[in-house]
């Protein structure tokens, strides 16, 4: 079973801080992903990652920079944040970007930014 | 743009009920997308529930059953009988083949004792 880990699990923060999250897979996936989820969406792509060094932007990318160091880390960073980037954060993982391949998660971390 | 709609939750039955919840779809980007529920339970990530990728053909796990319509342009969730265990957020998705999955909104799963 393929293991995705997110750190912190809750954050708090303040308009105009700083916020980084991070991801770590431990099954040598090839692709990375960041999504956030707000009530009433669906999950929407911010960023993703085929490998150390690589970044492909999402549909949501304003305000979110991202870093994939390593193949099994990914971080999500927030140099300004405002409080519309109040969310509930995922970080998935896949062995291909294909389609039909499937995407295993980590369990969230929600932020509040007041 | 590729997109799916659901049922809008919270969607509530009781134990040993039978569960449908819609799903449609609109693929602009391909013409024969690849299907997917996942399923959400409290505190932990999204994990695939079942996938489809052909049309006609019909993907079931843990007593959850969907098929690809392809002329509805469907793939509905259905369990015969639920259990309070089932209770989750059941999101239908849409992948079109690079590297993206667009996700229906979710929805929330209540079932009562």
């Amino acid at each position: 079973e393929a293991a995705v880990t997110q750190s912190p699990r809750n954050k708090v923060t303040v308009t105009g801080g700083n916020v980084t999250l991070s991801c770590r897979q431990t099954n040598s996936h090839n692709y990375m992903y960041w999504y956030r989820q707000d009530t009433g969406h669906g999950l929407r792509l911010i960023h993703y990652s085929y490998g150390a060094g690589n970044l492909q932007i999402g549909d949501v990318p304003d305000g979110y920079k991202a870093t994939r160091t390593t193949q099994e880390d990914f971080f999500l960073l927030l140099e300004l944040a405002s409080p519309s980037q109040t969310s509930l954060y995922f970080c998935a993982s896949s062995v291909t970007g294909g389609a039909p391949d499937t995407q295993y998660f980590g369990p969230g971390t929600r932020l509040l930014v007041l | 743009g590729d997109s799916v709609t659901q049922t809008e939750g919270p969607v509530t039955v009781s134990e040993s009920e039978s569960l449908i919840i819609n799903c449609t779809y609109s693929a602009t980007s391909i013409a024969y997308p690849n299907l997917f529920w996942y399923v959400r339970y409290p505190g932990e990530g999204l994990q695939l529930l079942l996938k489809v990728i052909t049309a006609g053909q019909k993907g079931s796990s843990r007593g959850f059953e969907a098929t690809y319509n392809k002329e509805t342009t469907s793939f509905h969730l259905q369990k015969a009988s639920v259990q309070e265990s089932d209770s989750a957020v059941y999101y239908c998705a849409l992948g079109e083949g690079n590297n993206r999955i667009f996700f229906g909104d979710g929805t929330q799963l209540v079932v009562k004792p």
